[in-house]
């Protein structure tokens, strides 16, 4: 199975300022047609997770253009430029890109 | 707008077996993967396995001996049975459609979920 990694563990943040989570794949997400099967979910407290991002970088429906994906190969990072209260959750990335589906160990964001 | 709502027993003893029920409004079977992702007490999630709208089954190799999922496409539901449970199994068991619907791209999501049901395993 792809092994995710993802640091920090935890992260309290001021609200206002920027935060980072960085995830690391056991091999590269690039597939032959081109794509990169990255995709970052939140787990918000006592909800089920929701999509943030897919293919590394492309915002899901609704999703604040404070977030931002970037990446490629084995090295992935989600940016909030300016966090808020509501951005307090969980933070999964995931690998699509073979069976096993795989999640990293997730991000717990605070907000200090 | 697809919801997911799921049901099943939360307390078993050990050896006995997981039975959980996930009932799809408002959207067809046809064209995605019917999921159950499982998160342990403090820890990530896991995906267990997946069924399609055809009843082909793929399931975590892991988990692979002691699992089954199943299709009733007449009630709209989606089963999880999962078998020889230990204290390690305890866990909240989500439900989750996996399949197409984001612009500019082919790729598939999970979405949406059910609202987790947790199950403990405990003598």
């Amino acid at each position: 199975d792809i092994v995710m990694t993802q640091t920090p563990l935890t992260l309290s943040v001021t609200p206002g300022q920027p935060a980072s989570i960085s995830c690391k794949s056991s091999q590269s997400l690039l597939k032959s047609d081109g794509k990169t099967y990255l995709y970052w979910y939140l787990q918000k407290p006592g909800q089920s997770p929701q999509l943030l991002i897919y293919d590394v970088f492309n915002r899901f429906s609704g999703v604040s253009d404070r977030l931002s994906g970037s990446g490629s190969g084995t090295d992935f990072t989600l940016r909030i430029s300016r966090v808020e209260a509501e951005d307090v959750g969980v933070y999964y990335c995931m690998q699509s890109l073979q069976l096993v589906y795989t999640f990293g160990q997730g991000t717990k964001l605070e907000i200090k | 707008q697809v919801q997911l709502q799921q049901w099943g027993a939360g307390l078993l003893k050990p050896s006995e077996t997981l039975s959980l029920t996930c009932a799809v409004y408002g959207g067809s079977f046809s064209g995605y993967y019917w999921t159950w992702i499982r998160q342990p007490p403090g820890k990530g999630l896991q995906w267990i396995g997946e069924i399609s709208h055809s009843g082909g089954t793929i399931y975590n190799p892991s988990l692979n001996s002691r699992v089954t999922i199943s299709l009733d496409t007449s009630k709209s539901q989606f089963s999880l049975n999962l078998r020889s449970l230990t204290a390690a199994d305890t866990a909240v068991y989500y439900c989750a459609r996996y399949g197409p619907g984001l612009p500019g791209t082919g790729s598939f999501y999970f979405g949406p979920w059910g609202q987790g049901t947790l199950v403990t395993v405990s003598s």
